[in-house]
């Protein structure tokens, strides 16, 4: 069947730290790969797209990678502050047609 | 203007009851879409729009029933729904849907549905 899994636990770690979170895929070829973060009772907001070919992506403090060998994502936030603290989602989308499916999120939590 | 508006923000409504949801949106996207998030999961697609057509109804029951009157308004009529069906449902908006260029998708607020 197909999943797409990030850490269920919370993560917790201190104020300028480096997150580093993980989207794992199954039964899914994705073109293409999103990031999004939602805070609670929003919206989730787009943050970055890194395509099949792409290795690596980077926009300010955060950096995508894409291993379409491994099934992997990694998503980090350097020089973490607290106001990073949310739930990131990783969203994959297939060719053909965009439909973009969840993974199940990862709420990170940064202290001060 | 980056922003989708939805309202309600909080609706209450009874088994019987008949409501909609609206959705709207001023960047020129040609592709909405309807999408119903349980609390601690991921938003889960319901309906595809593009260019005012549905083109994705991801086997949602009959007592949901997407509108699209014209390319900046989305709306979600409801019928006799369930408890099970209370939750947070949120629109989106994209430029486009078609494939090379992957659309970022832009989210509304949501409206925190409660179905008594």
């Amino acid at each position: 069947s197909q999943k797409i899994e990030q850490n269920s636990e919370a993560l917790n770690i201190q104020e300028g730290k480096t997150a580093t979170l993980t989207c794992n895929y199954t039964n899914y070829s994705p073109a293409y790969l999103q990031w999004y973060r939602q805070d609670p009772g929003r919206g989730p907001v787009f943050l970055l797209l890194i395509r099949e070919n792409e290795k690596e992506k980077r926009k300010e403090r955060l950096k995508v990678t894409f291993d379409t060998t491994l099934k992997q994502s990694l998503f980090h936030i350097t020089a973490s502050q607290p106001a990073d603290s949310a739930t990131y989602l990783c969203a994959l989308l297939n060719t053909g047609f965009q439909k973009l499916v969840f993974g199940t999120g990862t709420r990170l939590l940064v202290s001060p | 203007d980056t922003e989708v508006t939805q309202t309600p923000k909080h609706l209450v409504m009874g088994m019987t009851n008949k409501k909609s949801l609206k959705c709207e949106q001023h960047m020129g996207h040609r592709a909405m879409y309807w999408y119903k998030q349980k609390a601690k999961k991921p938003p889960e697609l319901m309906f595809v729009y593009s260019y005012e057509k549905l083109s994705i109804n991801e086997s949602v029951p009959s007592r949901f029933s997407p509108e699209c009157p014209n390319s900046s308004l989305l709306n979600l009529h409801l019928h006799a729904l369930q408890p099970e069906d209370s939750a947070l449902y949120l629109c989106a908006s994209s430029q486009g849907t078609a494939i090379p260029k992957p659309y970022e998708q832009y989210f509304g607020p949501g409206t925190r549905l409660t179905v008594t």
